[in-house]
């Protein structure tokens, strides 16, 4: 099944934090987030595991609950190269990270 | 190191037409997936090469679409005879070959495809 992902869009200033969640009806193993900017390739962004674990990429981190079965992801102090689609992708059976299956996407715009 | 590429970066054809998409992955990547995304909508995989051997093509909308990938290196999507529904941007990804089986896919830019 499709995670969901929330909120669909959301604009913010430049400096403003901002947070994009990531829930599933199945068990989770791991999350994979992307960036899309448009006509670009999706840029991977982390990959965070089972275990609760946050990991980090510059400014933006990300945590991982298995029991709840959703992943969010954390923009802190937006810069405006964050604006672009964020997706997350959950892995295929058994934790492996065959094929993703996407949520829609969370088009983020941050604005000077 | 070269990321993954994908030839052409649009393409505009006619329903009925053949088109054939390529991407050449990260080298040394043994996993080789393609993903669609059609209106805007989600990324959706359509098929996962493990060096030249299909290992899932649960993806593939029907018998339209063939996918190779000779030598495990290079892999072209063929979709023959195209029609409109095959509109959209069309991803390759590759990964490396993991035995925890956490791997990292790295999408290339894609290809635009247009049906009229």
């Amino acid at each position: 099944q499709q995670p969901v992902q929330s909120p669909q869009a959301v604009i913010l200033r430049e400096g403003e934090d901002a947070v994009i969640n990531c829930s599933s009806s199945k068990a989770l193993y791991s999350v994979h987030w992307y960036r899309q900017k448009h006509g670009e390739a999706p840029v991977f962004l982390m990959i965070l595991l089972k275990g609760g674990e946050q990991k980090g990429h510059e400014k933006i981190s990300a945590s991982f609950n298995e029991k709840k079965q959703q992943s969010s992801l954390y923009l802190t102090a937006s810069q405006l190269s964050y604006s672009g689609t964020y997706f997350c992708g959950t892995p295929g059976v058994s934790g492996s990270a065959r094929q993703l299956t996407f949520g829609s996407g969370t088009q983020l715009t941050v604005l000077p | 190191e070269a990321g993954v590429t994908q030839f052409p970066s649009h393409s505009v054809i006619e329903k009925g037409q053949t088109v054939t998409l390529r991407c050449d992955p990260i080298s040394g990547h043994d996993n080789l997936y393609w993903y669609r995304r059609v209106m805007g909508k989600e990324i959706k995989f359509l098929l996962h090469f493990v060096k030249e051997s299909k290992q899932d093509e649960s993806g593939m909308p029907n018998n339209r679409f063939l996918a190779e990938r000779t030598g495990g290196t290079y892999s072209t999507l063929k979709v023959q005879p195209a029609e409109l529904e095959d509109s959209g941007v069309y991803f390759c990804a590759s990964s490396q070959l993991s035995l925890r089986g956490i791997d990292t896919q790295y999408f290339g830019p894609g290809t635009r495809l247009t049906v009229l």
